[in-house]
């Protein structure tokens, strides 16, 4: 079945450290996104990608990184810098910029 | 940025109730896109809207495009308790193809 597969389902990181989530999608989609959702709260653009070895900042870039070395895959890197990324965290993917996102199913991301 | 307005924020209603959700902004939208998300689970796409006054329906759910393109309307018939989730609006606006989201609508459904 065509998806987007993101992984862990939970991560847990200790203060300081960087971690990296995964999202792989088999949908031969060109446009791919990382959101951070917190409880009550919308879904807030971190960083997307419209093409393979680009992407840009979203809303809140702040403290993370991504790369775009595969078109199927759009790998998140938390880093020390992000001082509170306990959140759950949904990758997207559309097939175009223009069309409707289909999202994974998060990883949700905990501080030790 | 462009805000999204989604209410009620939460709604408690019993089986077999009608339900109705609105989402308003204050830029013009181009399209509209209404998602529900399960507990634990990234959302999926319910119904996309793509032009003003449009009107669609998936099954139980029907949508709404605003004449003003203001607003949408999310409705759902005959409520089960699998309709349990958090309903979001979206759209991309303006120059942007980036949609931005609203809060959200939490639906309990009590059997």
């Amino acid at each position: 079945d065509g998806g987007i597969t993101q992984s862990p389902k939970y991560l847990f990181r200790k203060e300081g450290q960087n971690v990296t989530l995964s999202c792989e999608q088999n949908l031969n989609h060109d446009a791919m996104y990382w959101y951070r959702q917190d409880p009550g709260q919308g879904l807030r653009l971190i960083y997307y990608s419209q093409i393979v070895n680009d992407f840009q900042k979203g809303d809140i870039a702040e403290g993370y990184s991504v790369s775009r070395e595969k078109k199927e895959s759009f790998p998140l890197t938390v880093t020390s810098a992000q001082k509170n990324p306990t959140a759950f965290y949904l990758c997207a993917s559309s097939r175009d910029r223009y069309q409707p996102q289909h999202f994974g199913d998060g990883t949700r991301l905990s501080i030790l | 940025g462009q805000q999204l307005n989604q209410s009620p924020q939460s709604m408690f209603i019993q089986e077999g109730e009608d339900v109705s959700m609105n989402c308003t902004s204050s830029s013009i939208f181009n399209t509209w896109l209404w998602y529900k998300q399960d507990p634990g689970e990234g959302p999926v796409l319910l119904i996309a809207l793509y032009k003003a006054g449009e009107l669609t329906s998936n099954g139980r759910l029907t949508a709404q495009f605003g004449i003003t393109r203001k607003d949408s309307f999310l409705n759902i018939s005959a409520s089960i308790p699998s309709d349990v989730g958090i309903y979001f609006c979206a759209g991309p606006s303006g120059g942007s193809y980036i949609p931005t989201f609203g809060r959200g609508t939490s639906l309990i459904v009590h059997p």
